[in-house]
């Protein structure tokens, strides 16, 4: 079956930086997305990975190694608003999402 | 504002009743999904829509069916709720160039 696991819940303090990874099984990759979901909010789009290697987005930066099944979140320089759950979802051979249960990240001050 | 706009925005439905959930979306995107989203489980596909005239199923279909009569409108129903279906449900469409989805802003039903 197809499976993408990430960690339940991270903690980190404003002004550091964190790290989320994702780990995937699919039939087929056609690419990576991050997404970031504020609590009672829809999720938007934070990132995406096609090609193997780094995608840096302001603090925000995406891994991926297609031959691990691997990919990491990089958020640097964390604030408060960074509160929120981070999705992780890969598009299968056939262009479907596969979503991954989400990350929740708890910034302390 | 170009977006998805998903109506009601929360809804309390006594179980055996039938609901609509509206979906209209203005980016002319060809696909379009439903999802539900429960605590600890992420988001799983309930219907897409590749293109208008065309649906299928996702992960968890049944007690669901959805209709996708013209590009814009993806309304999903429930025919007779029942409290598992206590859900956020999320539509969303896709830009086929770039594969992002797009996320209206959620129908949080309770069945009681």
């Amino acid at each position: 079956g197809q499976n993408i696991d990430q960690p339940t819940e991270m903690t980190a303090t404003e002004g550091a930086i964190v790290q989320i990874n994702c780990t995937y099984q699919t039939s087929g990759f056609n690419g990576l997305f991050w997404y970031q979901q504020h609590a009672g909010e829809a999720p938007t789009f934070l990132s995406y990975n096609v090609l193997d290697g780094l995608e840096e987005k302001g603090r925000f930066s995406s891994f991926l190694s297609r031959s691990k099944g691997y990919s990491y979140l990089l958020l640097k320089e964390l604030q408060m608003k960074d509160s929120a759950s981070y999705l992780c979802a890969v598009r299968d051979g056939n262009y479907q999402l596969i979503w991954g249960a989400g990350t929740k990240l708890i910034i302390k001050p | 504002i170009a977006g998805i706009t998903q109506a009601p925005t929360s809804q309390i439905l006594a179980a055996g009743r039938r609901m609509t959930l509206r979906c209209t979306q203005d980016m002319r995107h060809n696909a379009m999904y439903w999802y539900r989203q429960d605590l600890g489980l992420g988001l799983r596909l309930i219907h897409y829509s590749n293109t208008a005239g065309t649906t299928g199923k996702g992960e968890v279909p049944d007690g669901y069916s959805v209709s996708r009569a013209n590009t814009d409108d993806f309304p999903l129903t429930l025919a007779s709720a029942v409290p598992s279906q206590t859900s956020v449900y999320f539509c969303a469409s896709s830009d086929g160039g770039s594969g992002r989805t797009f996320f209206g802003q959620g129908t949080r039903l309770t069945v009681v």
